[in-house]
């Protein structure tokens, strides 16, 4: 099945900076990539998508890079502000039960952004 | 259009008494999945249901677990017999039907609390 890995599990930034967040998934079927934000006790938010047609996809200060061929996909942030932080997790579509809407989750990467 | 609705939003239970988790998609929705999240750690996808139908219940326990989405009312996730190790987050995700199947919007989750 799939397997998603995700870098860094933490990372710390100074308000303004930018973040880059990187996935590494396995399987090559896979063609829907996530990003959702999830705030302490809250539910995950989509916040950003993109699909294996398209390289990279913006929205606002929020970024995807994909590159199918290495298998990675990237969640960028710029000008980064105290409210982007959160844990932010990237996904991966996989093969259930004949359809393709299963999703595999990495496993997080916890930002803090630093006023 | 009202989000994913889940409840309860909190839940306790002593170990061998039975959960009952439900979850209403958004309108429109024919996909519901389950995720259960540990804290600090990821989503681990449970089961994949459209209407009276499991279509994937690969991440799901074979025993004390089952789930159902029923033609009328919401999906329920049922544990039975529950023990600490089922203390958890449980999130319910909705998508619709068609090629934006995958876009999943996360419910605001069960919060079960195993005494």
């Amino acid at each position: 099945g799939e397997n998603v890995e995700q870098h860094p599990s933490t990372l710390s930034v100074q308000e303004g900076d930018s973040a880059v967040i990187k996935c590494t998934y396995s399987d090559s079927a896979s063609n829907y990539f996530p990003w959702y934000k999830q705030e302490l006790g809250k539910r995950p938010q989509l916040i950003i998508d993109i699909r294996s047609n398209v390289g990279e996809k913006k929205d606002q200060r929020i970024a995807v890079t994909l590159n199918k061929t290495a298998k990675h996909f990237s969640l960028h942030i710029t000008e980064t502000q105290p409210e982007d932080s959160a844990v932010y997790f990237c996904a991966a579509n996989a093969d259930s039960g004949g359809s393709n809407y299963k999703l595999t989750f990495g496993k997080g990467t916890l930002l803090t952004v630093n006023p | 259009n009202a989000g994913v609705m889940q409840n309860p939003r909190h839940l306790v239970r002593r170990r061998g008494q039975e959960a009952r988790l439900r979850c209403s998609p958004m309108k429109g929705h024919s996909h519901v999945y389950w995720y259960r999240q540990l804290p600090e750690e990821g989503l681990k996808f449970m089961v994949y249901l459209q209407k009276e139908n499991i279509i994937d219940e690969s991440g799901m326990p074979k025993e004390r677990f089952s789930a159902e989405f029923p033609k009328e009312g919401p999906s329920i996730l049922r544990i039975q017999q529950v023990v600490r190790g089922d203390s958890a987050a449980y999130f319910c995700a909705s998508s619709p039907p068609g090629l934006a199947g995958a876009e999943q919007y996360f419910g605001p989750g069960t919060r079960l609390t195993v005494t």
